[in-house]
């Protein structure tokens, strides 16, 4: 079945480690996303790419970093500059851009302990 | 730039009544819209799209929506609602030429026995 998998489901972080989302997708899509949720505030844009090796920065960027060396592949980095990075993260690809919905996966929970 | 409002942030409502859930937009450009459903927990799923022609688009689950570009309105209806459809409903809007979307802050959808 093709789709996008996000993993870990659910994710602990100590205060000050970078930690690592993955996310991968098989529906030959170019477009990939990242969204941070937070509750009341909808969807806000971290990340995203169009083509392999090419990625722009979202509305909220600090503090996150994005590779995209495969298209299939588009890991999230949470890094400890982040300074409050407990939130539920999406991510979403779509092709070609514009007619288009973009299909999301199941989210990875991250919590800061 | 787009923008998404739903004015209602909660909206309780006993089963096999109707339903509405707003949503408007602003945007200097054609856009399409869409809807998309979260259950907790979970990542998005598309209900339904708009992207050109007849005004009144039907979707998953029963539910319909109805493009007005006068009121720059996307409306969520269904006409008797189940408790399984308690979730989160998000309204979203991507430019006809654009990249990405832009996500309205979500309206809670409470189905009561």
């Amino acid at each position: 079945d093709g789709g996008i998998t996000q993993s870990p489901k659910y994710l602990f972080r100590k205060e000050g480690q970078n930690v690592t989302l993955s996310c991968e997708q098989n529906l030959n899509h170019d477009a990939m996303y990242w969204y941070r949720q937070d509750p009341g505030q909808g969807l806000r844009l971290i990340y995203y790419s169009q083509i392999v090796n090419d990625f722009q920065k979202g509305d909220i960027a600090e503090g996150y970093s994005v590779s995209r060396e495969k298209k299939e592949s588009f890991p999230l980095t949470v890094t400890s500059a982040q300074k409050n990075p407990t939130a539920f993260y999406l991510c979403a690809s779509r092709s070609p851009p514009g007619a288009t919905e973009a299909f999301f996966g199941q989210g990875t929970r991250l919590t800061v302990v | 730039a787009q923008s998404v409002t739903q004015l209602d942030s909660q909206v309780p409502v006993f089963e096999e009544a109707p339903v509405e859930l707003r949503c408007n937009y602003s945007s200097s450009v054609s856009v399409y819209l869409f809807w998309y459903v979260q259950y907790p927990n979970q990542g998005l799923q598309l209900l339904l799209k708009y992207l050109s022609g007849s005004t009144l688009v039907k979707g998953i689950n029963g539910f319909e929506a109805e493009f007005n570009k006068s009121q720059t309105s996307f409306h969520l209806r269904k006409p008797s609602v189940h408790i399984s459809d308690t979730a989160e409903y998000f309204c979203a809007v991507s430019a006809r030429y654009g990249q990405n979307f832009v996500f309205g802050p979500g309206t809670r959808l409470s189905v009561l026995p």
